[in-house]
């Protein structure tokens, strides 16, 4: 089974620090990606990645960055938290080229800024 | 902007009872249209989806039924059970190397035993 590890489960942080999200998946999925999931609005893309070094953004991508320096790995950066970035974060990733294009999600990070 | 509308927000059914849910999109280009379900304290999990050649696909007691002209589809659960109650979101795509999905704002299902 695939699997993709977020490394927290609850963080809490500051107003104004850098958060680092990361995220591992061990299937050796080209494609990586992450939501927020807020109540009412189901899941938005923040940012993906279809190959290590290249990103695109998604929806929302005010406010974060993303680095993919290893195909394994992705990490979501909030530069300067904010409160309205309070919210559950969800990274997945897929296989390339699949006929079933299935996104295989991680268990989340709920984040609080205060 | 929310391409994707899914509706209700919050659904709650006796056990044995039909659960449907609710999506249209807007962008004709779409060609993949995904549920997943979420259950408590865990991510998404891909439950069936169906592409625009037919008209309806079903997995078990879970049934999509597409509207290609409306531009809508829906989840039926049939017999609904408890160990349905979780959050289920509609998404779409246009396939791709990337992947992409854009979701629904979700539901949250109860059956009640």
């Amino acid at each position: 089974d695939v699997k993709v590890t977020q490394s927290s489960r609850y963080l809490v942080k500051r107003t104004g620090e850098k958060v680092f999200l990361e995220c591992v998946q061990d299937m050796d999925h080209e494609n990586m990606f992450w939501y927020r999931q807020d109540p009412g609005l189901g899941l938005r893309l923040i940012y993906f990645s279809y190959d290590v070094k290249m990103k695109e953004k998604g929806d929302i991508p005010e406010g974060y960055s993303v680095s993919r320096e290893k195909k394994e790995r992705f990490s979501l950066i909030l530069e300067s938290a904010s409160t309205n970035q309070t919210s559950m974060y969800l990274c997945a990733s897929s296989l390339q080229g699949s006929i079933e294009e299935k996104l295989f999600f991680g268990s989340g990070t709920q984040l609080s800024v205060l | 902007q929310q391409q994707v509308k899914q509706s209700p927000q919050s659904l709650i059914v006796q056990k044995g009872g039909i659960s449907i849910i609710n999506c249209a999109y807007e962008n004709t280009a779409f060609d993949y249209f995904p549920w997943y379900q979420q259950f408590p304290g865990k991510g998404p999990a891909l439950l069936i989806a169906i592409r625009p050649d037919v008209s309806e696909k079903k997995e078990g007691r879970f049934t999509i039924s597409f509207n290609k002209s409306a531009k809508q589809f829906s989840l039926h659960i049939m017999d609904s059970q408890p160990g349905d109650s979780a959050t289920y979101f509609c998404a779409a795509s246009i396939s791709s190397n990337t992947g992409k999905l854009i979701f629904g704002q979700g539901t949250t299902l109860q059956v009640k035993p």
